[in-house]
Order: C-alpha cells, then sequence, then structure tokens
C-alpha cells in the first residue's frame, strides 16, 4: 500500500542554518505529494505542495521537488528562523480523494536564536 | 474568519465513560475528516464524510462512531472510553480532490484513565 517515511527526529539547528527533512514515498501511480507544517497548540495547515513530477512547490521560504526517479519530496530552506519551529509532515495524496492521504510521522524543529 | 472550530479543547475522562466530540466548518466544504494524532504514529485516519449524509471508515473506526449532522458539523462519538483512546484529535475539511489542501482545527486532547 501507500506510505511515506520521512527522517527521525527531534532536529534543533541554529538560526539562519539551512534545513533539509527527508520524505520518501511508496505508491502506485502518480500520487500528489504535500508538506504540512504544525505550530504548537494549533492544527496542521498546508505548507506547500506538488502534484506532477519535477514539480517545485515553494512557500515562506520552503521548497520540495517532485522526485519520481528517488520517490522522494524532501523539504528544504536556505536560512531557518526562530519562527520556523514546529512539527512537519509529508504526506502523500494517492488517486481517490483527500480521504486518501497518508501521513508521515512528522519531524519536530527546533530553531534557537 | 473561523475556519474548523472544535470543542473541547481539552478533556478528561474515566474508562468507560461517553463524550462527543464537536466539529463546525464555515468554509462549505463537502468533505470533513476525523484524525487521530499519537506520538510516533503521525496522523491516521477515523472516519470521514465526503458530503452531507454520508460517512465512512477509515484506517481506525474502531471504538468511535460519527455523525455528519449537516455540511457544517461532523461529531466524533466515543461510547465506551478506553485508555487507548488516549490521543489528540483533529477536524479537518476540504473541497473534493486528490489535491485538494485539508484545514484542520486546533484539535481536541483527550485523557482517558
Amino acid at each position: 500500500g501507500n506510505s511515506v517515511t520521512q527522517m527521525e527526529g527531534p532536529v534543533t539547528l541554529s538560526e539562519e542554518a539551512f534545513l533539509t527533512i527527508n520524505c520518501t514515498y511508496t505508491a502506485t501511480g502518480y500520487p500528489s505529494l504535500f508538506w504540512y507544517v504544525q505550530y504548537p497548540g494549533e492544527g496542521l495547515q498546508l505548507l506547500l505542495k506538488a502534484t506532477k513530477a519535477d514539480d517545485k512547490g515553494s512557500n515562506k521560504g520552503f521548497e520540495a521537488t517532485y522526485r519520481k526517479e528517488t520517490t522522494s519530496f524532501h523539504l528544504e530552506k536556505g536560512s531557518v528562523q526562530v519562527s520556523d519551529s514546529a512539527v512537519y509532515f509529508c504526506a502523500l495524496g494517492a488517486q481517490g480523494g483527500s480521504e486518501k492521504l497518508v501521513f508521515g510521522k512528522g519531524t519536530k524543529l527546533t530553531v534557537n536564536p | 474568519n473561523a475556519g474548523v472550530t472544535q470543542t473541547p479543547k481539552f478533556q478528561v475522562l474515566k474508562t468507560g465513560q461517553s463524550m462527543t466530540l464537536q466539529c463546525a466548518q464555515d468554509m462549505n466544504h463537502n468533505s470533513m475528516y476525523w484524525y487521530r494524532q499519537d506520538p510516533g504514529m503521525g496522523l491516521r485516519l477515523i472516519y470521514y464524510s465526503a458530503s452531507e449524509g454520508t460517512t465512512d471508515k477509515g484506517e481506525v473506526p474502531n471504538g468511535y462512531n460519527v455523525s455528519r449532522l449537516n455540511k457544517r458539523e461532523f461529531s466524533l462519538r466515543l461510547e465506551s472510553a478506553a485508555p487507548s483512546q488516549t490521543s489528540v484529535y483533529f477536524c479537518a475539511s476540504s473541497v473534493p480532490g486528490q489535491n485538494s489542501p485539508l484545514h484542520f482545527g486546533n484539535g481536541t486532547r483527550l485523557t482517558v484513565t
């Protein structure tokens, strides 16, 4: 079945450091890929998405490229801020609607000043 | 702009007690979902409703029932709470479609003793 594997956390960085959170997937067909972010005490919110191979999703300085050849969708940011501290979830949306969304286990990021 | 509203925010139950978690959205979305979030497990879908009047089981439906009261409201009921149901519960909504983002509420933290 469809699954998502993302790097174990927690990840701790200093402000202005480079961030990479790895995400790989297993799926049949051509799924859409998403990154969601959860700030403390809140629900998840969509950070970015990509719907086909080689698409790059971007938002708030974060980027992720849909790589079909490596079945990956790694999240990157060139210079993190304290306000980026949150839990990040990679998710895969297979054909059939949003009810088929499969989430990774989440990676907690802490950015220190 | 309320979005998805969940009540209550916190709840403590004793084993065997029942309760209903409430969820309402004001975005005119057709689809609504209930997830649970457990440490190291990511988000798992309990039930979803593709439209008013329909509900379907997700990955972990046992021990729960749902009601799609109208287009706005989707409630989750625990008839006889168990310690294994201690979790954070999130309601979400979306327009139909594979690429549609989910809009989440801020969650209900439930503890069953």
